[in-house]
């Protein structure tokens, strides 16, 4: 069972729209948890970071964990062309900093 | 702001030669990383970098690989006898501490090819 796991789309949405996007785990000990967006052949740039269970909002991003269920999500809200990447989710809490990272979803919102 | 700066940009090599791919963390960082992303594929952890010491390493990570932090800004990675499946993006990332801060921060890549 791969340790985080992530729907690689494709997801094609209208400008606008409220993008919803997931990832699961299986490692109970993952504490922490990150979005990063990443453009093509660009390095991954971070969005959110969560800390154990809740909710954390900045501008159009809302992070969501909830570690009984073992689920994380990403709400982009009045979703906008330049949203279009691939949005990673990564999990970490196990040793020094080691992140493991979903396969990624790919994004394309259009006008 | 301050960001995580990577060179060179692309980087070719040859089957068997040694490449060394240079990285300047965020200067407050104390923690270091190397990750790689083969092309359509997930990124994957390799290094992770503290005082001087690797912390934890990946099984990726195995004898032909080594890290280094030379001076007081530079964090490098060496790849001693590249092999055509070593191709693949490889990112430095950075974080302040390793047990709180956790938000790493990623340079920009080193796109690495082996022919």
């Amino acid at each position: 069972q791969k340790e985080v796991e992530q729907d690689p789309g494709p997801l094609s949405v209208p400008e606008g729209a409220i993008v919803s996007l997931n990832c699961t785990y299986s490692n109970s000990a993952f504490q922490y948890f990150m979005w990063y967006r990443q453009y093509s052949r660009k390095g991954p740039e971070l969005l959110m970071y969560t800390y154990s269970s809740g909710n954390k909002e900045d501008g159009r991003f809302t992070a969501q964990v909830d570690k009984s269920s073992k689920y994380i999500s990403l709400f982009i809200r009045d979703s906008q062309p330049s949203d279009s990447a691939t949005y990673l989710c990564g999990a970490g809490g196990t040793s020094y900093g080691k992140l493991t990272f979903g396969q990624g979803t790919i994004l394309t919102v259009h006008p | 702001e301050p960001e995580v700066t990577q060179t060179p940009s692309h980087q070719v090599t040859q089957m068997g030669q040694e490449v060394i791919l240079r990285c300047v963390p965020i200067s407050n960082h104390l923690y270091f990383y190397w990750y790689r992303q083969i092309l359509g594929q997930k990124v994957e952890f390799l290094v992770s970098f503290y005082n001087n010491e690797i912390s934890e390493k990946s099984e990726i990570f195995d004898d032909q690989f080594s890290v280094e932090r030379p001076d007081g800004s530079n964090f490098t990675l060496k790849i001693r006898s590249t092999k055509l499946e070593d191709s693949a993006m490889y990112f430095c990332a950075s974080s302040i501490t390793g047990t709180g801060g956790y938000e790493q921060y990623f340079g920009p890549g080193t796109r690495l090819t082996v022919t």
